[in-house]
């Protein structure tokens, strides 16, 4: 079966730690996107990427920082920079010719 | 860039009964919209989308959505709403620029909508 697997479902984060979010496609997808979940704030892109081995930064980027060395994959790393990290965070992907992105499950953090 | 306002954080309604859930947008470019739902604990999944032609969209689980341009609006409907319903809506914008590649997504503060038995 075709999808986005997010991983783990939930997640703790001492303080000080830096911690990474895994999300893996197997749908071919050229776009991957992260987006940041709070209550009563919809989603927030955190960072995009088009193409392997190139990403951009999206609307809320500062503590976080990713990867794209393959296609199916693309990490997420909340540094101890990030001082708000609870949230739960949504993983994306898209093909080139089609502009419906398709979500996993989400990950969900949260400081101990 | 573009925003989009969802005006009813949450709308209950009863079994059976129609609802509409509200959407306006702003841009500069013209757009391609987008309505997806979340229920709890889950990611986001698409009910329908507008990139051209017809203005009533219809979607999965009996809803559809009306395009008007000059209102900027995009409300969801479904005549006859069902337990299962209960979850979060989302509407996106997404510029239409066929000269680049994917595009960002620009969503909505989402409506929770409760389904009342």
């Amino acid at each position: 079966d075709g999808g986005i697997t997010q991983s783990p479902k939930y997640l703790f984060r001492k303080e000080g730690q830096n911690v990474t979010l895994s999300c893996e496609q197997n749908l071919n997808h050229d776009a991957m996107y992260w987006y940041r979940q709070d209550p009563g704030q919809g989603l927030r892109l955190i960072y995009y990427s088009q193409i392997v081995n190139d990403f951009q930064k999206g609307d809320i980027a500062e503590g976080y920082s990713v990867s794209r060395e393959k296609k199916e994959s693309f990490p997420l790393t909340v540094t101890s920079a990030q001082k708000n990290p609870t949230a739960f965070y949504l993983c994306a992907s898209s093909p080139q010719w089609e502009r419906v992105q398709h979500f996993g499950d989400g990950t969900r953090l949260s400081i101990l | 860039a573009q925003s989009v306002t969802q005006l009813d954080s949450q709308v209950p309604v009863f079994e059976e009964a129609p609802v509409e859930l509200r959407c306006n947008y702003s841009s500069s470019v013209s757009v391609y919209l987008f309505w997806y739902v979340q229920y709890p604990n889950q990611g986001l999944q698409l009910l329908l989308k507008y990139l051209s032609g017809s203005t009533l969209v219809k979607g999965i689980n009996g809803f559809e959505a009306e395009f008007n341009k000059s209102q900027t609006s995009f409300h969801l409907r479904k005549p006859s709403v069902h337990i299962s319903d209960t979850a979060e809506y989302f509407c996106a914008v997404n510029p239409n620029r066929t000269n680049f590649g994917n595009e960002k997504l620009t969503f909505g503060t989402g409506t929770r909508l409760t389904i009342i038995p």
